[in-house]
């Protein structure tokens, strides 16, 4: 049933690793992003694929990569991990880029 | 740029009763979608009510409601009967109208609802 799902929802790692997270959506959406929500709560876009493409690349350092194998999937892979890192990092989907957006539940990335 | 503001970083209301929240942006455009968005302690951002700027009547579902103003650019969200599980962190959010990066959400720093019994 889950419409946008995110794994790992927790990810604890050391600063200098490189990790991904993964994102699914079954709604036949489009349209992908990733945001950034830190610890102050304030949630900031970063990416946005449509129908593969890249159409949406906010002031992100780039240790920051998005990957899309397919219209279903966008993945996130940050390279050489630091502190400033740790957030929470939501995908969300919409069905064109003027449709309403749909969240995923959201993963906590802790870079100690 | 557009700019979204939540004046209100706490609200408290009691069960059963209503509170409004308050919101306010910036923008040129004449069209444009705004957004209310509730964030439970579970952190799942779940879209509650949503406005396109060209539409005069006010957005409702069920117990919530708008009060747009568009040339205040204010959006305002009330709760009528509030209930236990409305509490949560509340995120007003705009988008442009039209595609490519307009389709980015804009987000005000939230607001935190506690309902009391």
């Amino acid at each position: 049933d889950t419409a946008v799902s995110q794994t790992p929802k927790y990810l604890v790692t050391q600063m200098g690793n490189d990790k991904s997270i993964k994102c699914e959506q079954n709604l036949g959406h489009d349209t992908m992003y990733w945001y950034k929500q830190d610890s102050k709560k304030f949630l900031k876009i970063m990416f946005s694929y449509n129908n593969k493409e890249l159409i949406i690349n906010e002031t992100v350092p780039n240790r920051f990569s998005p990957k899309s194998p397919d219209k279903a999937h966008l993945n996130l892979h940050i390279n050489s991990l630091e502190l400033g890192d740790s957030a929470v990092y939501f995908c969300a989907s919409s069905h064109s880029v003027a449709d309403t957006q749909y969240f995923g539940p959201g993963t906590r990335l802790t870079v100690l | 740029a557009q700019t979204v503001t939540q004046s209100q970083p706490e609200m408290s209301v009691q069960e059963a009763e209503t509170v409004t929240l308050s919101c306010t942006y910036d923008t040129s455009e004449s069209d444009y979608y705004l957004f209310w968005y509730k964030q439970p302690p579970s952190r799942q951002m779940i879209l509650v009510i949503r406005q396109e700027a060209y539409k005069q009547q006010n957005a409702t579902e069920n117990r919530f409601s708008v009060n747009f103003q568009k040339a205040a650019k204010s959006f305002s969200l009330k709760i009528s009967d509030s209930q236990l599980g409305d509490a949560a962190m509340y995120f007003c959010a705009y988008r442009r109208w039209g595609t490519g990066t307009a389709s980015k959400l804009t987000f005000g720093t939230g607001t935190r609802l506690q309902v009391t019994l």
